[in-house]
């Protein structure tokens, strides 16, 4: 089955700075790839996603870029603002036509801004 | 409109007991999937419900079952608690896409 990779578990950056988050994936029949970001005692929440017949998406200070070829896809925040410390789960799912209720999920990456 | 709402919030069992657990998708939303989540595993898939039927079901025991009625409410249940079943149990709503999925707040469950 599906196995997705996260990495960095851990990331501590000064504000102002980039944030990079990496992903692997090893089905290469998922298609649809979102990213959740929680916060503490919080339920996860979607902050942007990407599909498979796209390479880059871009919201405001955050982006994804995806690489079928090599089964990777990564998280982008520039600009980060301490509002941004939380943990950040990415997740991979197959499609079937563009539905598929089973999101396999990485480990999550707890992501610190320091002020 | 409102978001996915999930009851009981909070939760204590004692081994061997029985719980069951309801999730109220957005409403439109005909797609509910349950999730398991904790320090050690992480967000782990149990089972996801489409128009009152089973479309897909992750890697758990068979103590965890699930049903949608046709107001595409959920429920889950776990039969015979066991220690390692705490967890934050989140369910999930989505459209007809099925691929946004939207997150309840969850029902935190402590088996003692």
């Amino acid at each position: 089955g599906e196995n997705v990779e996260q990495h960095p578990s851990t990331l501590s950056v000064q504000e102002g700075d980039s944030a990079v988050i990496k992903c692997t994936y090893s089905d290469s029949a998922s298609n649809y790839f979102p990213w959740y970001k929680q916060e503490l005692g919080k339920r996860p929440q979607l902050i942007i996603d990407i599909r498979s017949n796209v390479g880059e998406k871009k919201d405001q200070r955050i982006a994804v870029t995806l690489n079928k070829t090599a089964k990777h896809f990564s998280l982008h925040i520039t600009e980060t603002q301490p509002e941004d410390s939380a943990v950040y789960f990415c997740a991979a799912s197959i499609g079937y036509g563009g539905s598929q209720g089973n999101l396999i999920f990485g480990k999550g990456t707890k992501l610190s801004v320091k002020p | 409109k409102a978001g996915v709402t999930q009851t009981p919030r909070y939760l204590i069992k004692t081994r061997g007991q029985q719980v069951t657990l309801s999730c109220s998708p957005i409403s439109g939303h005909r797609s509910v999937s349950w999730y398991q989540q904790t320090p050690g595993q992480g967000l782990q898939f149990l089972f996801e419900y489409f128009s009152e039927t089973q479309r897909n079901k992750g890697n758990f025991p068979g103590r965890f079952s699930g049903r949608q009625f046709s107001n595409s409410r959920s429920e889950m249940n776990v039969s015979t608690l066991e220690l390692g079943d705490s967890a934050l149990y989140l369910c999930a709503s989505s459209g007809l896409t099925r691929d946004e999925q939207y997150f309840g707040p969850g029902t935190r469950l402590t088996v003692t």
